[in-house]
This record gives structure tokens, C-alpha cells and sequence, in this order.
């Protein structure tokens, strides 16, 4: 059974402070790394799909990284903003047959104006 | 684009009755669809790959005649939760798989609370 570890589970950071977070996952088999916005009683929002070993994708003052060697993958939010205020969800993909997302339990942003 | 939606938001039943919860992609169509759980405190745990047309493909450990899944058309997915019990009592969110190899869209989830 795959595991997919978030660190940290919820973080507290001013407004217009950076902050990063930590995907981990088994670097066997490795087929995509899917990283979600989910803000409360809303559907989770897609942010990035990673594929490739040294992958960096950017979406305005967001930013991820891949590392599929070792198994990781960082999420950073430069200058947050109380909009960041959500759960971001990584999810690894895999293939057993059919496709399959398997999701960590999230970080749970807050950001203090 | 690219918009799921999910009826109802939430729903409290009693035990022993059955709800039915509708996934709906509202401007793409879908031969698969995804049904997740999630406990408190925990991730979203996938139950099963539903097809259209076809049977659903159930995770281990999920008892398939208790989670009814019927995915009838290329835009709508039900499942129906049979016999409730306040046990089954969790969030349940639906994604469907979009034109990419990699796309999954979602909905916004279904609180289900069994009395």
C-alpha cells in the first residue's frame, strides 16, 4: 500500500511571509504528483501535475518542486495572502490497471492578516 | 471549465435507510468516475473507479453491495450507500477523469451524517 506523507499537518503564517511544505512519497514506480487546493465546501482545485525528475511549475506566487529520486516534493506560497487560507493536498498517481490517486492528509494553511 | 458538481452537500438519514448521492460533470463528459471517503483527520481514501456502462471497480475493503455505484450516462455517477449505519457516516467527494491522462476534477463533496 502506498504512503503519502504531508508535513507539516496545519501551519500558521503572517500575511506576506513565504512558507513551503513537504510531500513525501516511495520513489518506486513513479508516474505523476498531482498537488490540490481545497478550500472549505468547495471542490479541491487542481494547482499542478508533476511528471518529470526535476520538475518546477509555477502558478503566480505559487510554486512546486519534484524530486522522484528521492521521493519528495515541495510546495512554496511567496508573499501569502489571506486567499491562500486552505488545505493543499499532494496525491500520487499510480497504476494498477486503471488509474489511481492516492492522497496525503493535507496542510492545513492559515494565513494571519 | 471543467466543473463537477455533487447533490446533495449533505444529508442526515437514519439508520437502516439508503441514500443516493449524484456526481455530475456540468461541461465535459466522463467515462470515468472516482468516489473517495474521508474519515476525520485522515486523507481521501479512493472506493472506487466507476465507468460508464460498466461495472464499478471497487477498492479492498469496500463492500460493494453496500456502496451501489451506477454510472449510467457520461455525465452523471450515483452511489448509493445501502442500509446506512452510523458507521458510514464520513465525507464522500466524486472527481471525474477529464480529457488529459492526468486531469481529475471534483466536486465539492457530500457530508453524510447516519443517525
Amino acid at each position: 500500500i502506498l504512503n503519502v506523507e504531508q508535513s507539516p499537518q496545519s501551519l500558521h503564517v503572517q500575511e506576506g511571509d513565504s512558507t513551503n511544505f513537504t510531500c513525501s512519497f516511495p520513489s518506486s514506480n513513479f508516474y505523476a504528483l498531482h498537488w490540490y487546493r481545497w478550500e472549505t465546501a468547495k471542490s479541491p482545485e487542481a494547482l499542478f501535475v508533476m511528471t518529470l525528475n526535476g520538475d518546477e511549475k509555477k502558478k503566480g506566487r505559487i510554486s512546486a518542486t519534484l524530486n522522484t529520486k528521492e521521493g519528495y516534493s515541495y510546495l512554496y506560497i511567496k508573499g501569502s495572502q489571506p486567499e491562500d487560507s486552505a488545505t493543499y493536498l499532494c496525491a500520487l498517481l499510480e497504476f494498477q490497471g486503471a488509474q489511481k490517486l492516492v492522497f496525503g492528509q493535507g496542510t492545513r494553511l492559515t494565513i494571519n492578516p | 471549465g471543467a466543473v463537477v458538481s455533487q447533490h446533495p452537500s449533505w444529508v442526515i438519514c437514519k439508520s437502516g435507510t439508503s441514500v443516493k448521492i449524484e456526481c455530475r460533470s456540468l461541461d465535459f463528459q466522463a467515462t470515468t468516475m472516482f468516489w473517495y471517503r474521508q474519515f476525520p483527520k485522515q486523507s481521501l481514501m479512493l472506493m472506487a473507479t466507476s465507468n460508464e456502462g460498466s461495472k464499478a471497480t471497487y477498492e479492498q475493503g469496500v463492500e460493494k453491495d453496500k456502496f451501489l455505484i451506477n454510472h449510467a450516462s457520461l455525465t452523471l455517477s450515483t452511489l448509493t450507500v445501502t442500509s446506512a449505519h452510523p458507521e458510514d457516516s464520513s465525507f464522500y467527494i466524486c472527481s471525474a477523469q477529464g480529457v488529459g491522462p492526468y486531469e481529475q476534477y471534483f466536486g465539492p463533496g457530500t457530508r453524510l451524517t447516519v443517525t
